[in-house]
């Protein structure tokens, strides 16, 4: 079956302005989480779904960063006014339940964000 | 603060021979812990995790770590490489109760011939 997909696979765009990555999980699964890596560093937790909500989401950074999930599927990371510092892979992933933290989580390949 | 540390960022090893990669963590409180694996252009894979019971997990391609309470560590080990092994490794931790998982800055395992 289908796995973790992400779309762009890379973005580039200009600083101040504004992006869209989304974000589509293995169907099914109810929980879905961001991450960013930064190069060199593992990944850093954004938020985190569980269904429609957001059950966590004390990882993003500022209010610059915004995440939905309308559906309980697809999930989009908006970044506004984006910075240089911004730059990152941002990566998704999805498991079944998650509402223990002890299911698998499998990863997407990640969007590659580059603010110049 | 809650972090994981790992404690080699790079290790080069010879085909062969046995490896142990290095992990801690910041709170002997109550935890799930994980091995992932990334190889070259490809995503994230779990290679193992310890969630309770046996110290001793077994995970896949041969890897296995080791849960030890009171020295909040996790490291992995295998005890013979195979150079398809080179890839990055992320430890990572869970505190029970929490969503948040806190991944360490990697290890990059390169084994060459």
């Amino acid at each position: 079956g289908a796995g973790v997909s992400q779309t762009p696979s890379n973005k580039v765009t200009e600083k101040g302005k504004y992006v869209e990555l989304r974000c589509d999980p293995i169907s099914g699964h109810t929980a879905l989480y961001w991450y960013r890596q930064s190069l060199g560093q593992g990944p850093e937790f954004l938020i985190y779904f569980q269904g429609t909500g957001a059950a966590d989401d004390s990882g993003l950074p500022n209010d610059r960063f915004f995440a939905v999930r309308p559906e309980g599927s697809v999930s989009t990371l908006k970044i506004q006014r984006t910075e240089r510092g911004d730059s990152a892979v941002y990566l998704c992933a999805s498991s079944l339940i998650g509402t223990s933290g002890r299911d698998e989580q499998f990863f997407g390949p990640g969007t590659r964000l580059t603010v110049l | 603060a809650q972090s994981v540390t790992q404690l080699d960022s790079q290790v080069p090893v010879f085909e062969e021979a046995p490896v142990e990669l290095r992990c801690n963590y910041s709170s002997s409180v109550s935890v799930y812990l994980f091995w992932y694996v990334q190889y070259p252009n490809q995503g994230l894979q779990l290679l193992l995790k310890y969630l309770s019971g046996s110290t001793l997990v077994k995970g896949i391609n041969g890897f296995e770590a080791e849960f030890n309470k009171s020295q909040t560590s996790f490291h992995l080990r295998k005890p013979s490489v195979h150079i398809s092994d080179t890839a990055e490794y992320f430890c990572a931790v869970i505190y029970t109760g929490g969503f948040k998982t806190i991944f360490g800055a990697g290890t990059r395992l390169f084994v060459k011939a």
